[in-house]
């Protein structure tokens, strides 16, 4: 099983409908989770960091579901300035094992007119 | 204003030419990165850096070198570059080693 697995989409959704992204891990030991924004050919940058149960800012939710070692991402009221490619990651445990986050390959969101 | 620069932006280069990409960061951080991503692929990391003249391969190392002598300057080395060495590459910091700030990315293309 691969560290971090996402579903590369694309998922093509009109404005303002509801989408969510689930990301699977495999290092049930991991504590601490991050969703990544990437536009076209541009840098990641941070969007959300989940240490719990959950996290929520916005319009967007992620959430945390340890027991079957998935986060989502939840984006109410899609907006076309939400199109972009999310990547889930998940940082090593333990913490010093070369800071080598593990990135999945990213979920291709697409929100139409 | 707090940001991770690298250059050049892009490059077309030659193979076997040797070539520098500069990365410099201004938030003080230790933990300096180098990605390449590759379509399919993902972010794939080449090298690490904790602190200070401390560096360690990542999951790609192979055709590549990296320096740290000061603590904002993470630069990149190919050697002797190669086709397959064309790529998408992030340099990032951070500064505990999980949330990472990416500078905008190099285009490099090895002919």
């Amino acid at each position: 099983r691969k560290e971090v697995e996402q579903d590369p989409g694309p998922f093509n959704v009109p404005e303002g409908a509801t989408v969510a992204f689930n990301c699977t891990y495999s290092n049930s030991a991991s504590q601490s989770f991050f969703w990544y924004r990437q536009d076209c050919r541009k840098e990641p940058k941070l969007l959300m960091s989940v240490y719990s149960s959950g996290n929520e800012d916005g319009r967007f939710t992620a959430q945390l579901n340890r027991a079957s070692q998935y986060i989502s991402l939840l984006i109410r009221d899609s907006k076309l300035s939400d199109s972009a490619t999310y990547l889930c990651v998940v940082p090593p445990n333990p913490p010093n094992s070369g800071y080598a986050l593990n990135f999945g390959k990213g979920t291709s969101l697409l929100v139409t007119p | 204003e707090a940001q991770v620069t690298q250059n050049p932006r892009y490059l077309i280069t030659v193979t076997g030419k040797k070539l520098t990409v500069t990365c410099s960061q201004n938030m003080n951080h230790e933990y300096m990165s180098w990605y390449r991503q590759d379509p399919g692929l993902g972010l794939r990391q080449i090298y690490y850096s904790m602190n200070v003249e401390v560096t360690d391969k990542g999951d790609v190392p192979e055709g590549y070198k990296v320096s740290r002598k000061e603590k904002r300057n993470f630069p990149l080395i190919l050697e002797s570059p190669s086709p397959n060495q064309t790529s998408l590459y992030f340099c990032a910091s951070s500064l505990s080693g999980s949330e990472q700030y990416f500078g905008p990315g190099t285009r490099l293309t090895v002919t």
